[in-house]
């Protein structure tokens, strides 16, 4: 199982050009997530799918869209990039409902908004 | 409001030697799930740690322990033995009780030093 991959790993884009960013996960889950992390702000949550066909806005949903696709990819846009959104970008993916359930991350996107 | 707090921007400990890395959270939900997630220089995000709120003991895995204090709100990382490969970023995150995402702190960075 590759578990959770994001693609690109890098990428540098100039201030108000669009892109995706792809997520996608071999474990069955439910639940997907897109975190952002700036230094000295830990993680935040940008949008989240508790499952298939839905999406919700986190803390920071601001300049993002979020398309579930099916119950493997979870993709973020940025329409018109600022540089305000240079970060790293983290998808997660989580199975069961419980409590107790870790939610597993992929490796990052790094984006710099020029 | 934050939800998770962890005052301690970096902590240097010497090699061999414990250290305690200290979490507060906020909640008045009475059922809720503790994390301490690791990431090294390389970036991945690496689950360590879970504690429940109606968990009788405190939890421990390996070097790790968690120092639960519910009536301070409090769950302290508690790494024994430090070793180099412990220098890294540490997350303390909750989850509360439905089908919610982990909500993350600011982080602490650990230095291990030989």
């Amino acid at each position: 199982n590759a578990g959770v991959t994001q693609t690109p790993k890098f990428q540098v884009l100039k201030t108000g050009q669009s892109m995706t960013l792809q997520c996608a996960q071999d474990m069955n889950h439910n639940s997907m997530y897109w975190y952002r992390q700036d230094p000295g702000m830990g993680l935040r949550l940008i949008y989240y799918s508790a499952s298939e066909g839905t999406t919700d806005k986190g803390e920071v949903p601001n300049g993002y869209n979020v398309s579930r696709l099916n119950k493997r990819e979870f993709s973020l846009r940025l329409e018109s990039a600022a540089p305000s959104q240079t970060s790293v970008y983290f998808c997660a993916s989580r199975g069961l409902a419980g409590l107790r359930s870790e939610q597993y991350f992929g490796p990052g996107t790094r984006l710099t908004v020029t | 409001a934050q939800k998770i707090t962890q005052t301690q921007p970096g902590m240097f400990v010497q090699e061999k030697e414990a250290v305690t890395l200290d979490c507060t959270y906020d909640t008045s939900d009475p059922s809720y799930g503790l994390f301490w997630y690791k990431q090294p220089s390389s970036g991945e995000m690496i689950f360590l740690i879970y504690q429940g709120s109606y968990d009788q003991q405190n939890a421990t895995e390996g070097r790790y322990s968690l120092n639960f204090q519910k009536a301070r709100k409090s769950a302290n990382l508690v790494i024994s033995a430090s070793q180099l490969g412990d220098s890294a970023m540490y997350f303390c995150a909750m989850r509360e009780a439905g089908n919610t995402p982990l909500v993350f702190g600011k982080g602490t960075r650990l230095s291990v030093i030989a």
